[in-house]
């Protein structure tokens, strides 16, 4: 009954390759997003989408391509993977986008660890 | 845009000391939120903060809200190793701070 399931766990491919991430909630929640986790831990929000309209797309490389089928879910895709791409990758969802009007926040995926050879 | 901005970026503390960790927007906030990421997982929800002012307490960790709305503190009491991890303000626009990483010595 995980509430935020991302696959795969762990990613380790070559320079050039392309990978896809998935992500699936099963919260009912109208928001998701997409953030990366640097070695220093810092997080950084690439994506995010409402009821599978983007809303937010922070200055990423068009490399990366999310996709939402339906509000449930939210793919990433990335061509010609590059070493900087090397990162935790963690998908969240949220039920609103202001959320100051409830008092729930982010809930996170597990993350994937994706390391680029 | 708003940066939220987080100190320190590191703290060490033995078990039973206390720690506090600082978040400062550049702008006001509409709301603050707290998580934590143990090592090796992911971040979870801890609180949210809306009012001006607010202070809510959860156990051994209390929280606040500055009457500006544009900072934020994590107070935790006599630590405990259970409390390893990395602590993250979030502001309003999906910007987090850069984290404290806490370590406890036993």
């Amino acid at each position: 009954d995980t509430a935020v399931s991302q696959t795969p766990k762990y990613l380790v491919t070559q320079m050039g390759n392309d990978k896809s991430i998935k992500c699936e909630q099963n919260l009912g929640h109208d928001t998701m997003y997409w953030y990366k986790q640097d070695s220093k831990k810092f997080l950084k929000i690439m994506f995010s989408y409402n009821n599978k309209e983007l809303i937010i797309n922070e200055t990423v490389p068009n490399r990366f391509s999310p996709k939402s089928p339906d509000k449930a879910h939210l793919n990433l895709h990335i061509n010609s993977l590059e070493l900087g791409d090397s990162a935790v990758y963690f998908c969240a969802s949220s039920q609103g986008i202001q959320m100051w009007k409830t008092n729930y926040g982010y809930t996170f995926g597990s993350g994937t660890r994706l390391t680029v050879v | 845009g708003q940066q939220v901005m987080q100190i320190p970026q590191y703290q060490h503390v033995q078990e039973g000391e206390d720690f506090t960790t600082y978040c400062n927007s550049s702008t006001t906030l509409s709301n603050i939120q707290w998580y934590k990421q143990r090592p090796g997982g992911h971040p979870v929800f801890l609180i949210q903060l809306v009012k001006s002012g607010e202070v809510k307490k959860q156990k051994r960790l209390t929280f606040q809200f500055g009457e500006a709305k544009k900072n934020s503190s994590l107070h935790i009491t006599a630590t405990q190793t259970t409390d390893v991890g990395t602590y993250f303000c979030a502001g309003t626009n999906k910007t987090f701070g850069e984290g404290t990483q806490l370590t406890v010595n036993p």
